[in-house]
């Protein structure tokens, strides 16, 4: 079975400075990972995706993630954060075999100016 | 651009009535998902369905049912709605799953029931 769990409820961060939030996952197959983001009274948007190809995987708007299998572990990053960076993010695996997609609880992302 | 519409952004219900949330998506796509988003729960998967007359139940079936009579069509049916049935909910789509696919999403049906 699949599942994602993000270690974070809540994250706060000031403008400028680094940003990580933490996702570790759990699958019986190869994943498919992803990051999604929400902003306020928004659809959700897919950020980046890890597709085998490369373990550091670079998304839009600066984000980052780097898929590290020993740790079962696809956490987020960007290097400076922005005031319009504050939404919710999700971690997502896709269960290949049966086609489902599995969300995490989100992290909400602050940003402090 | 893909695109997943839901017919209703804000929808109010009463208690016992019956319900039906729209979802229709552009791109011929074979998956067909129906989430809830509640506070500190993240999304949650009520139903899926893998291709036209297909459904599977998600982690949260109960209370509701899904028609799929066409491929662009996903229906929820909330056969009689309950306060604890108040939340946003989101449809998605996508072709059948690879190791790069991603799911397009709507932009969400708020549902109050009162």
């Amino acid at each position: 079975a699949q599942s994602v769990t993000q270690l974070d409820s809540h994250v706060s961060v000031s403008e400028g400075t680094p940003v990580l939030l933490r996702c570790n996952y759990s699958s019986s197959y190869s994943p498919s990972l992803f990051w999604y983001v929400q902003h306020p009274n928004k659809g959700l948007q897919l950020l980046l995706k890890y597709t085998s190809a490369a373990t550091l995987v670079k998304g839009i708007n600066g984000f980052e993630a780097e898929f590290k299998k020993s740790e079962t572990s696809f956490h987020l990053t960007k290097p400076s954060a922005h005031m319009s960076d504050a939404a919710e993010y999700f971690c997502v695996v896709s269960a290949l075999r049966d086609d489902k997609i599995i969300f995490g609880k989100g992290t909400r992302l602050h940003i402090l100016p | 651009d893909v695109k997943v519409t839901q017919s209703s952004r804000y929808l109010v219900k009463r208690t016992g009535e019956k319900v039906f949330l729209e979802c229709v998506q552009d791109m011929d796509h074979e998956n067909m998902f129906w989430y809830r988003q509640d506070p500190g729960l993240g999304l949650r998967l009520i139903y899926f369905s893998y291709d036209v007359k297909m459904k599977e139940k998600g982690d949260i079936p109960e209370g509701y049912s899904v028609s799929r009579e066409k491929k662009e069509r996903f229906s929820l049916i909330l056969e009689s709605a309950s306060t604890n049935q108040t939340s946003m909910y989101l449809c998605a789509s996508s072709p059948v799953l690879k190791i790069t696919t991603e799911a397009f999403f709507g932009q969400g049906t708020r549902l109050t029931v009162v």
